[in-house]
């Protein structure tokens, strides 16, 4: 059971255009949401994180939305750049009292390509 | 680089075997989190310690097991290694419980053969 899930395996977006990376999930006891980037052969580098408070959060060129009705989440990257190129994971926590946080589900990723 | 360190970067071992992984967290944060990725699972939650204790577990198979030390370090033990154990295994800290923001190592990559 795929609890969050981010259904484009990949996307190709030209420099200095917007990159926009969608995500979904299924579980209404999830309340804190996170982007995530990775390079290969690194650990996963947080981006930016939204409360279920929120419904949008920014920082820099990086602006997270949040659909709760729509148990939908989405990260833009605006202006794109050569070296946003990466795979992005989504991730979800919360629920159970509190005690699940950290226990992070993430998505099986988007792979990011920005051509020059 | 995230501050969390992980050792070995590499292993090769083999079926029935027993490894453990070793992660220091990051300066003062006080919980670590083991997570797996495998190429058909993704990244998968593991287990939780938070100073010493364990606070949360995951879908960890009952031949893993993990601990925090004193000095917040931690350890995943790995023993009866099948085939499909390997995977990157990475090690995660964050100050409190909250997760609010989890700092990931560069992982420790398995493979068992």
């Amino acid at each position: 059971d795929q609890q969050v899930k981010q259904n484009s395996p990949s996307l190709s977006v030209q420099e200095g255009r917007i990159s926009i990376l969608n995500c979904d999930y299924t579980n209404s006891m999830f309340d804190y949401f996170l982007w995530y980037k990775k390079y290969p052969a690194e650990g996963p580098t947080f981006l930016i994180s939204i409360s279920s408070i929120k419904d949008k959060n920014e920082d820099g060129r990086f602006t997270v939305f949040l659909n709760k009705s729509a148990k939908h989440l989405s990260l833009h990257i605006v202006p794109s750049q050569p070296g946003d190129s990466a795979v992005y994971f989504c991730a979800a926590s919360g629920g159970a009292g509190g005690t699940s946080y950290g226990k992070l589900t993430f998505g099986q990723g988007t792979i990011l390509t920005v051509h020059p | 680089d995230s501050g969390v360190t992980q050792t070995p970067k590499h292993l090769i071992t083999a079926t029935g075997q027993r490894v453990t992984l070793r992660c220091s967290p990051r300066s003062g944060d006080l919980s670590v989190y083991w997570y797996q990725q495998s190429l058909d699972q993704g990244l998968q939650f593991l287990i939780q310690y938070y100073n010493g204790e364990e606070r949360a577990k995951g879908n960890i198979l009952e031949r893993f097991s993990a601990q925090q030390f004193p000095d917040l370090h931690s350890e995943l033990n790995l023993s009866s290694l099948e085939l499909g154990d390997s995977a990157l295994y990475f090690c995660a800290s964050s100050f409190d419980l909250s997760g609010n923001t989890i700092y990931f190592g560069e992982g420790s990559w398995l493979t068992v053969v």
